[in-house]
């Protein structure tokens, strides 16, 4: 079975730039969610969705940051404009999702972005 | 939002030896999440624990749980090269949104 997937694997970019990482969720799973992983800050929830519906975005830096959801399957995290202290890895993981159980979440392999 | 400390930060031991990692909060979790990262790849889930007390055996991997739902420790009997990596706690704030620690990085030396 295909595991999440994400591109780019890998982005380089000037500051300033638009910055646009993809994500497809585990067919079948019902929440989404983008972290980005830093040295400094270790790993850090952005924000999660249920049923492509944002849930809680209290992580999201500021308001450069955005992101979308259109359909169960894909999903778009945006930096307008992006900054080098933006460096980081950004995962995408999904799960599925049912009442309040914890269920575990499956990781992308992410997209190590460097913005110069 | 609840904090997850993790130590050690780094281990470096020879294969064959036990280690004992320890990931620590003030806050109670309903449930915690121990994940694993290689270079390169996203964290894998290894294990989760819900009940205060509760112990879960994964081949050589031993996690529990706190009594009181605060902290957590992953021993590992006979490390293997294989077992190198980022080990991660991960403790549910609420259901679905976890926090998680800094990491432990894990290095079994031949």
């Amino acid at each position: 079975d295909a595991g999440v997937i994400q591109s780019p694997r890998h982005e380089v970019t000037e500051m300033g730039q638009e910055v646009t990482l993809r994500c497809k969720p585990i067919s079948g799973h019902n929440s989404l969610f983008w972290y980005r992983q830093t040295m400094m800050r270790g790993l850090e929830l952005l924000i999660y969705f249920n049923n492509n519906v944002p849930i809680d975005d209290s992580g999201m830096p500021e308001d450069r940051f955005s992101a979308k959801m259109p359909n169960a399957s894909f999903s778009t995290l945006k930096i307008q404009p992006s900054e080098p202290r933006d460096s980081a890895v950004y995962f995408c993981a999904s799960s599925f999702h049912r009442g309040a159980s914890n269920q575990p979440q499956h990781f992308g392999d992410g997209t190590r972005l460097s913005i110069l | 939002t609840q904090l997850l400390e993790q130590s050690p930060q780094f281990l470096s031991i020879q294969e064959g030896e036990n280690l004992t990692v320890y990931c620590n909060s003030s806050s109670v979790f309903s449930s915690l999440q121990w994940y694993r990262q290689e270079p390169g790849e996203g964290p894998v889930l290894l294990v989760t624990v819900v009940t205060g007390g509760e112990v879960k055996k994964l081949k050589r991997l031993t996690f529990q749980f706190g009594d009181a739902r605060k902290d957590s420790s992953l021993h590992i009997t006979a490390a293997q090269t294989g077992d190198t990596g980022l080990y991660l706690c991960a403790g549910a704030e609420r259901a679905q949104k976890l926090v998680f620690g800094q990491g432990t990085r894990l290095t079994i030396n031949p």
